[in-house]
């Protein structure tokens, strides 16, 4: 068990929908990133966020969005969705070291189907 | 951006024996971190080893050890003594230090590795 919780671990939904996954990092953790990972693109990198501050955009698209409150969680929110973003979507946490000398650990992942 | 190649799509090891997976990397940079992450079947990513590229020493994890040949760019995983529960997928990832990165993972596409009995 890596410290990082994910929720829900499985959403069916349609076309068209919105959804919101949710991640609680590891205690003590101030940085969480969220990483998709499909069978046609493997593991890519979505967003980071730091102390509540967006870091860094990575391969996401205008249809998704996050946010990271005050107590640290995190929510990755997907709309307008569409087949193509079924996939298995990761939040990983780290301290937080910003000369990027950190270590990630990922949760268990939220397996998304779009039907 | 950074290429990591995982030029092993599978492997296949026998319980008790020593497996080494691949991996190459592409950087301009002379200061970054390399992983190997584990992905069972449960699909939970699992840190294996972490090397820094200043140091010249390869790291080691208990029966996990890593051979980094810088000049390379080369960061092979050795897996001694395979276990049954050794069977997943292994990826290799790069992280750079600097800030333009956001510090993401970037992975290769992963190593199937099978353990037969």
């Amino acid at each position: 068990d890596s410290g990082v919780t994910q929720t829900p671990k499985h959403l069916i939904t349609a076309t068209g929908q919105r959804v919101t996954l949710r991640c609680s990092p590891r205690s003590g953790d101030l940085s969480v990133y969220w990483y998709q990972q499909s069978l046609d693109q493997g593991l890519q990198f979505l967003i980071h966020y730091y102390n509540g501050e967006e870091r860094a955009k990575g391969n996401i698209l205008e249809r998704f969005s996050a946010q990271q409150f005050p107590d640290l969680h995190s929510e990755l929110n997907l709309s307008s969705l569409e087949l193509g973003d079924s996939a298995l979507y990761f939040c990983a946490s780290s301290v937080g070291d910003l000369a990027g000398t950190d270590t990630q650990y990922f949760g268990p992942g939220t397996r998304l189907t779009v039907l | 951006a950074q290429t990591v190649t995982q030029s092993q799509p599978e492997m296949s090891v026998q319980e008790a024996e020593t497996v080494t997976l691949s991996c190459t990397y592409d950087t301009s940079e002379s200061d970054y971190y390399l992983f190997w992450y584990k992905q069972p079947p449960s699909r939970q990513m699992i840190l294996v080893i972490r090397q820094e590229a200043y140091k010249q020493q390869n790291a080691t994890e208990n029966r996990f050890s890593v051979n980094f040949q810088k000049a390379a760019k080369s960061f092979s995983l050795k897996i001694s003594d395979s276990q049954l529960g050794d069977a997943a997928m292994y990826f290799c990832a790069y992280r750079s230090p600097f800030s333009n990165s956001g510090y993401a993972l970037n992975f290769g596409k992963g190593t199937s590795l099978l353990v037969t009995p």
